[in-house]
């Protein structure tokens, strides 16, 4: 089954410190993965993307994930946190099948960041 | 905002009321997507629409009914609801149905209340 695993419910951080929020993937094929920030009683906004080529790729905000087929891993990460990070993040992948495609979500990984 | 505009944004309704919600997108998207999201769930796809037409019904109940007259548009009809079907319901887009690298938009949600 294709699927998605945000393993952490929840991540803290300090503020200025690097944060990291992990995901793995489980699909056939090339993954074409995607990270997701949801502010409260908003929407999901869209933060970077994973198609191909270089394994680190750079979003909004300062965001990057790193994507390693091996460990079949994408997670995000920022070197210094801000408190306006705080929010909740989720990770997508992208099967192909049928002719169209859908994103699959993970559950989703709270991020506070403490001053 | 994200082009993706949901209405209502809140929503108390009995579960013998009928009610529906409305998804509109000036992106000059093709494709279109109701997601179910709960409390510490993964988001769950409903429904997809691929230039007006419906190509997956994830087994949704038949008490929600979709319906896309345009690919603009996109209603979610409801009746009969149970509470547990209290949730926030997310509408979305993505310019191409079967471009695998297009990153979906997402509206804001309307919060679900049944009572």
């Amino acid at each position: 089954a294709q699927s998605v695993a945000q393993p952490e419910d929840q991540v803290n951080v300090a503020e200025g410190n690097p944060l990291t929020v992990k995901c793995t993937y489980s699909v056939s094929g090339n993954p074409y993965l995607f990270w997701y920030v949801q502010y409260p009683n908003r929407g999901l906004q869209f933060l970077l993307k994973y198609i191909t080529g270089d394994n680190l790729v750079k979003g909004s905000y300062g965001f990057e994930a790193e994507f390693n087929k091996s460990q079949t891993s994408f997670h995000l990460k920022k070197p210094s946190a801000l408190v306006s990070d705080s929010a909740l993040y989720f990770c997508a992948v992208r099967p192909f099948s049928g002719g169209y495609n859908k994103l699959i979500f993970g559950a989703g990984t709270r991020l506070a960041v403490h001053p | 905002e994200t082009g993706v505009t949901q209405t209502p944004r809140h929503l108390v309704m009995g579960m013998t009321n009928k009610k529906s919600l409305k998804c509109e997108q000036h992106l000059g998207h093709n494709a279109m997507y109701w997601y179910k999201q709960s409390a510490k769930k993964p988001l769950e796809l409903m429904f997809v629409y691929n230039f007006k037409e419906q190509t997956e019904n994830n087994s949704v109940p038949s008490r929600f009914s979709p319906e896309c007259p345009n690919s603009s548009h996109l209603f979610l009809h409801l009746h009969t609801l149970q509470p547990e079907d209290s949730a926030l319901y997310l509408c979305a887009s993505s310019q191409d149905p079967t471009g695998v690298s297009t990153e979906a938009f997402f509206g804001q949600g309307t919060r679900l209340t049944v009572v």
